[in-house]
């Protein structure tokens, strides 16, 4: 089955302690993207990465670092997390980009629940 | 800077009226437009797809229509039932010069009564 696999679903951490979110697609999708969700504020893109090894910041990467070193994979590392970090987190995938030649839908991942106190 | 709103943020109707949501957008030099869907405690679920050179998309008792000039797109889903409640919510793509990615509106929080 196609998807966009997000680990953990919920998370609950103490101010500071490194953490990392896992994001995992089957689909040898080009394009991967992490947004977070909050209340009154939508959908925000963090990061996004055309491409092994190529990655671009997107609205709001303050206090968020990725990686991709693999097609498949795209991990969310927050190095030192804080209170204003709590969120609803997205991993999201496509074939070619969101604005790519095959205009193909983004796929997401069931998302991941981080609470920072 | 790409502003992306959808009103009413929630609506109600009975079963089987016809549902429309609203989206609009402040810039036209969009590369498409989607339309999600999430249920709580869920990932969005990708719904339609128009591209900047498309007017609409059908599928099945949804039908999206887009018009660039004016800054908007329309959902239209037919004989709403109970399962189409949902938070629908539009995104549009800028083309790769400016970022390539997508700016989403705050969505639109659907009830349909049995």
């Amino acid at each position: 089955e196609a998807q966009v696999t997000q680990n953990p679903r919920y998370l609950i951490t103490v101010t500071g302690k490194k953490l990392t979110v896992t994001c995992s697609q089957n689909m040898n999708h080009e394009y991967m993207s992490w947004y977070r969700q909050d209340p009154g504020l939508g959908l925000r893109q963090i990061y996004y990465s055309m491409n092994v090894e190529v990655t671009d910041k997107g609205d709001v990467p303050e206090g968020y670092k990725v990686s991709r070193k693999e097609k498949r994979n795209f991990p969310l590392i927050l190095e030192s997390p804080s209170p204003n970090q709590t969120s609803l987190y997205f991993c999201a995938s496509t074939q070619g980009g969101v604005a790519g030649r095959n205009n193909s839908p983004l796929h997401f991942g069931n998302g991941t629940r981080l609470t920072v106190t | 800077k790409q502003e992306v709103t959808q009103i009413p943020a929630a609506l109600s109707v009975p079963e089987g009226e016809n549902l429309v949501l609203n989206c609009s957008f402040t810039d036209s030099a969009i590369y498409n437009l989607q339309w999600f869907r999430q249920d709580p405690g869920k990932g969005l679920t990708s719904l339609l797809l128009i591209q900047s050179s498309q007017r609409e998309q059908t599928s099945g008792r949804l039908n999206a229509s887009l018009d660039k000039s004016s800054g908007r797109s329309t959902l239209y889903i037919a004989a709403s039932q109970p399962g189409d409640s949902a938070t629908y919510l539009c995104a549009v793509a800028v083309p790769k010069a400016a970022g390539n990615k997508l700016t989403f509106g705050g969505g639109t929080r659907v009830l349909v009564k049995p």
